[in-house]
């Protein structure tokens, strides 16, 4: 089984409506990210957490916010989605002394 | 800020060909140096590293040097197969277990 899963794996939307978008992960670690990916800019951070309790911005938040339920959960949930919105979204985490991050399958958004 | 910057555009390559991959970066301190692959519908995973100047990753036939001097980490393969077909992504660490990624590039290997 996948250490770090995202559900949906896609996902079509109308502007306006609000959607969340779920990762788990097996792997016992503390910090876990929320990346957006586009066609020619790479990967940005959205947001990031360090454990339960601890929720911080990435470079690109506006739009979005998230929930970190448990330490093996992490929630990223667009409010009210818009067409720029449209993209590949990815799950990642890393244990406390890692620098290296894993990632999950990701989830395609589609925002019509 | 820091940053880290990527050839522009796609490779394309025939298979046994060499290819390279140019990445250099901009940070304060010694972040340590990535190398993420995404192949085809498929998350991000860690090729190789490099944690200090002068350090080597390797894995899967691909290699990276970790260059202080010219703030370098460019990536090589001596002879690449169609598998090798994905997009390539530098990163560094930002400290507090963040990650700054370059843009990516798709490669594609042709029989």
């Amino acid at each position: 089984d996948a250490d770090v899963t995202q559900t949906p794996r896609n996902r079509i939307t109308k502007t306006g409506k609000r959607i969340m978008l779920e990762c788990s992960q097996t792997k016992g670690h503390d910090r876990m990210y929320w990346y957006r990916q586009d066609p020619g800019l790479g990967l940005r951070l959205i947001y990031y957490s360090f454990d339960v309790k601890d929720i911080n911005k990435g470079e690109i938040s506006d739009g979005y916010s998230v929930s970190r339920q448990a330490q093996a959960k992490f929630s990223l949930s667009l409010e009210s989605a818009i067409p720029n919105q449209t993209a590949l979204y990815f799950c990642a985490t890393s244990g406390p002394t890692q620098e290296t991050q894993y990632f999950g399958p990701g989830t395609r958004l589609l925002v019509l | 800020g820091d940053s880290v910057t990527q050839m522009e555009g796609p490779v394309t390559l025939s298979e046994e060909a060499f290819l390279t991959i140019n990445c250099t970066y901009t940070a304060t301190g010694y972040p340590s140096l990535f190398w993420y692959v995404q192949y085809p519908g498929e998350g991000l995973q860690l090729l190789l590293k490099a944690t200090k100047a002068d350090d080597k990753g390797s894995n899967k036939g691909f290699e990276a040097t970790y260059r202080k001097e010219t703030t370098s980490f460019h990536l090589e393969k001596g002879s690449v197969q169609v598998s090798d077909s994905a997009v390539y992504f530098c990163a560094h660490s930002e400290g507090n277990n963040r990650l700054a990624f370059g843009k990516g590039n798709q490669v594609v290997v042709i029989p």
